[in-house]
């Protein structure tokens, strides 16, 4: 499986937007990627996911540079519940969903009021 | 509410001594998995299955056993626990859904502490 690499933290304030980036330079034409994120104390959770063009739902939106070697998670408006660890990970295209997912140690975020 | 429930949330137990922590899930998914988490490992998936009936390791399974009898529930069985499986464990599923779509909904853990 291709890697991921991901700064270990960062750190925002409240209410500004955060730019978690995250680098895949092996990545394949069939990889996906996806966002989660652990909250202290709970599982991780799906946050967002994209193959080539960028992507916004509810939560964040996903920027997938050109050439797909990079991407950047982007929380237009940190909270203090944002507060948590992102993990990019890739994961590969198959018939059917419902796969290993592959996670590293990614980004602590830490949200100062 | 659509979730993944998983029990106990916490135990304390002395090596070699059976356990089974259970994993159920309401919104009818196909697949079901097993992860542990430790620190400076992050999670790696111990078993999954596909549907009913139909299990695989993943990339830790030394050590558990699973079953998947029913669709809603995926019992993590440890026969003979030892030290080094105290860990946080999450189960995890997700539908068959759209390819390249992998929204997995986890549960809310087990702390496990083999003495």
């Amino acid at each position: 499986d291709a890697k991921t690499t991901q700064p270990n933290s960062m750190e925002s304030n409240e209410e500004e937007p955060v730019h978690l980036p995250c680098n895949h330079s092996t990545i394949s034409g069939t990889d996906y990627i996806h966002w989660y994120r652990q909250l202290p104390s709970q599982g991780p959770e799906y946050v967002i996911h994209g193959l080539t063009s960028n992507v916004n739902n509810r939560m964040a939106s996903l920027a997938i540079a050109e050439d797909r070697k990079s991407s950047t998670l982007i929380l237009h408006r940190a909270t203090l519940r944002d507060a948590a660890v992102y993990y990019c990970i890739l994961t590969r295209r198959r018939e059917t969903s419902g796969s290993r997912l592959t996670f590293g140690e990614g980004t602590q975020l830490t949200v100062n009021p | 509410e659509a979730q993944v429930t998983q029990n106990p949330r916490y135990l304390i137990t002395v090596t070699g001594k059976k356990l089974t922590v259970t994993c159920s899930q309401n919104m009818n998914h196909e697949y079901m998995s097993w992860y542990r988490q430790d620190p400076g490992l992050g999670l790696r998936q111990i078993y999954y299955s596909m549907n009913v009936e139909v299990t695989d390791k993943g990339d830790v399974p030394e050590g558990y056993k699973v079953s998947r009898k029913e669709k809603r529930n995926f019992p993590l069985i440890l026969e003979s626990p030892s030290p080094n499986q105290t860990s946080l464990y999450f189960c995890a599923s997700s539908s068959r859904g759209l390819v390249g779509y992998n929204e997995q909904f986890f549960g809310p853990g087990t702390r496990l502490t083999v003495l």
